[in-house]
């Protein structure tokens, strides 16, 4: 069990595109989602945090305008990279929070986004 | 207050050896410290976690050393593996913090044959 899908595990835009990235908890409720964005050989960073249902908590320093997410459900949060340019080219990782527990956290495969 | 330091950066282990890798935290407020393993291009996966009640959890070759007065913690990975090379990131969250992990900067680990 808690299993976390992204989709899609990999991407190719063209600069001044848009990208969605959608992450799902398959097997179990998460009223929290979390993105987290990796650049190479460095640790998560933290980009938001979003509650079913609510806006998204934005973390210092990460444009909401160009970052927007969507927790429409109670398995389902998107991220989509709005006017995209290479210095967006990262991997993100979302996580899924399970409802009702302090802790449990999941996190998903990863989406590999390469803006051109 | 936020920050979880880990160390070391990397790590070059012999197989069949002990790995170790350490972590401090300085809020006292976390009250959980998961473990996560993470290979190239793919996300963190949990590994092992803990409680500050408890001063060591084993699970299988994984174990995990708390010290709350020191607030240090540590993972020993026994008896090496080339399939344990791989990143690992400790973390800390807090009850009260609606899930949301704080990690460490992570430690390359490369177990040779």
């Amino acid at each position: 069990g808690a299993v976390v899908s992204q989709h899609p595990s990999w991407v190719i835009c063209k600069s001044g595109t848009s990208v969605k990235i959608e992450c799902r908890s398959l097997d179990f409720q998460a009223t929290t989602m979390f993105w987290y964005r990796q650049f190479p050989k460095q640790s998560l960073m933290l980009m938001a945090t979003s509650n079913e249902g609510s806006k998204a908590t934005y973390e210092q320093g990460v444009e909401k305008d160009k970052f927007l997410i969507n927790h429409a459900s109670l398995t389902l949060s998107t991220l989509t990279v709005t006017s995209a340019h290479p210095e967006d080219s990262s991997f993100y990782i979302c996580s899924a929070g399970r409802t009702g527990s302090s802790y449990e956290q999941y996190f998903g495969p990863g989406t590999r986004l390469t803006v051109t | 207050q936020q920050q979880v330091k880990q160390s070391p950066q990397s790590l070059i282990v012999q197989k069949g050896g002990i790995s170790i890798i350490n972590c401090a935290y300085e809020n006292t407020a976390f009250d959980y410290f998961p473990w996560y393993q993470q290979f190239p291009g793919k996300g963190p996966a949990l590994l092992i976690a803990i409680r500050p009640d408890v001063s060591e959890k084993k699970e299988g070759r994984f174990t995990i050393s708390f010290n709350k007065s020191a607030k240090q913690f540590s993972l020993h990975i026994m008896d090496s593996q080339p399939g344990d090379s791989a990143t690992y990131f400790c973390a800390a969250s807090a009850a009260g913090g609606y899930q949301k992990v704080t990690f460490g900067t992570g430690t390359k680990l490369q177990v040779i044959p």
